[in-house]
């Protein structure tokens, strides 16, 4: 069974630009969680998603968002990128949101804003 | 609000060896534990996950315990080999959510 997959796995962008970035789960997985990497702050929960509804969103200003689509595929969107936005992305799948239920990562996409 | 905290920050051990990781939290009202590997940049690779029910779980040569009452659970690496040479996370969810607060993670190396 294939794993999580993210694209792109790269990005470069400049201040103010906005970014999209996709994230498909493993096949039958319906949950999918967002989080953000960055060396300071360390892992840090953006939003989860389930069935199409955002269950649960981290302390992020609201230029961070995200949707969920029928198929379970997730995309984020950051609009007006900061230079403190640069990170890794990661997003995790997970079957359901029982306490049985393990997470698992996709290799994430790397932000660099300049 | 649930704060987790991993000790020691860095390890370094020689092969062979036997070695454990710790994990505390402060608030005990957790619905699982989870522990996971990174490798550098990449992402995680799901280990163990403990319900707040079990103590244990047990997956080769790992072997994750929690004490819920206390607040900890450590990470029990048998028999260490280079290949392990990575940083070790663990993560706690709080409730019927797949929402995690990670620990500042443990950069463990396994010198040859």
């Amino acid at each position: 069974k294939a794993g999580v997959t993210q694209t792109p796995r790269y990005l470069i962008k400049t201040r103010g630009q906005q970014v999209t970035l996709s994230c498909s789960p493993i096949s039958g997985h319906r949950s999918v969680s967002w989080y953000q990497q960055t060396p300071g702050q360390g892992l840090q929960f953006l939003f989860e998603y389930f069935s199409e509804t955002q269950r649960n969103k981290g302390n992020f200003p609201g230029r961070f968002s995200g949707r969920q689509f029928s198929n379970s595929r997730s995309e984020m969107n950051v609009s007006t990128l900061e230079l403190g936005d640069s990170a890794l992305y990661l997003c995790a799948s997970s079957l359901g949101r029982g306490s049985t239920d393990t997470q698992y990562f996709g290799p994430g996409t790397r932000l660099t804003v300049l | 609000k649930q704060e987790v905290t991993q000790i020691p920050a860095a390890l370094s051990v020689p092969e062979g060896e036997n070695l454990v990781l710790n994990c505390s939290f402060t608030d005990s009202a957790i619905y699982n534990l989870q522990w996971f590997r990174q490798d550098p940049g990449k992402g995680l690779t799901s280990l163990l996950l403990i319900q707040s029910s079990q103590r244990e779980q047990t997956s080769g040569r790992l072997n994750a315990s929690l004490d819920k009452s206390s607040g900890r659970s450590t990470l029990y690496i048998a028999a260490s080999q280079p290949g392990d040479s990575a940083t070790y996370l663990c993560a706690v969810s709080g409730g019927a959510t797949n929402k995690l607060i990670f620990g500042t993670g443990t950069l463990l190396a396994v010198q040859p």
